[in-house]
């Protein structure tokens, strides 16, 4: 079975500073990995995935995490947070299901 | 497209009513969900369905029942509902094709309370 483990329950950052959001998995078979957010009162929406080949994967609002077999990590990384950002952020991991780790909030401070 | 909505959005309950919750997805998709959210645990699986008419236990199927009549809809009911049923219950779906593997698509959200 797979499992997710993201660290740090919240995360602060200032405004233009790096946001590094911190996933590792436990998966028997190679898996696919997924990035969330989800802003308040809203679902969850599509980051980013990992499937198959790069093992560095660009998402939307320039996000991007890159996939680490040897350390069983996918962290999300951001160069530069911008107060749109704070969200909470939600790592998964899925062969047969998917599963997801307990979330990430990540404040922006000014 | 609305994509993926849920009804309602907010539901208080007292303690051994039931209730349904409603989803509808305009995608086309095979696959749907039942998921709820509680701080600190992430999101758990509920009941999910391969198909029109197919249903499946998730990882805390207990006390929640579930119906696909139309493939664009997937319905979660509460018959009795208990206090550690309050939360928020999202929906959402997929592609088929291995599609626990996919992308999936969630609703806003219902958030319910059971006094």
């Amino acid at each position: 079975a797979q499992s997710v483990t993201q660290l740090g329950s919240h995360v602060s950052v200032s405004e233009g500073a790096l946001v590094l959001l911190r996933c590792n998995y436990s998966s028997s078979v190679p898996p696919y990995l997924f990035w969330y957010v989800q802003y308040p009162n809203q679902g969850l929406q599509l980051l980013l995935k990992y499937t198959t080949g790069a093992t560095l994967v660009k998402g939307i609002n320039g996000f991007e995490a890159e996939f680490k077999k040897s350390e069983t990590s996918f962290h999300l990384t951001k160069p530069s947070a911008h107060m749109s950002d704070a969200a909470e952020y939600f790592c998964a991991v899925s062969y047969n299901d998917m599963r997801f780790g307990a979330g990430t909030r990540l404040t922006v401070k000014p | 497209n609305a994509g993926v909505t849920q009804t309602p959005k907010f539901r208080v309950l007292k303690t051994g009513q039931s209730m349904t919750l409603l989803c509808a997805q305009d995608m086309n998709h095979e696959y749907m969900y039942w998921y709820r959210q509680d701080p600190g645990m992430g999101l758990r699986l509920i009941h999910y369905s391969v198909g029109e008419g197919t249903t499946a236990k998730g990882e805390v199927p207990d006390g929640y029942n579930v119906s696909r009549l139309k493939k664009q809809n997937f319905l979660l009911g509460l018959e009795s509902a208990a206090p550690s049923q309050t939360s928020v219950y999202f929906c959402a779906s997929s592609l088929p094709g291995g599609g626990l593997n996919h992308e999936q698509y969630f609703g806003p959200g219902t958030r319910l309370t059971v006094t």
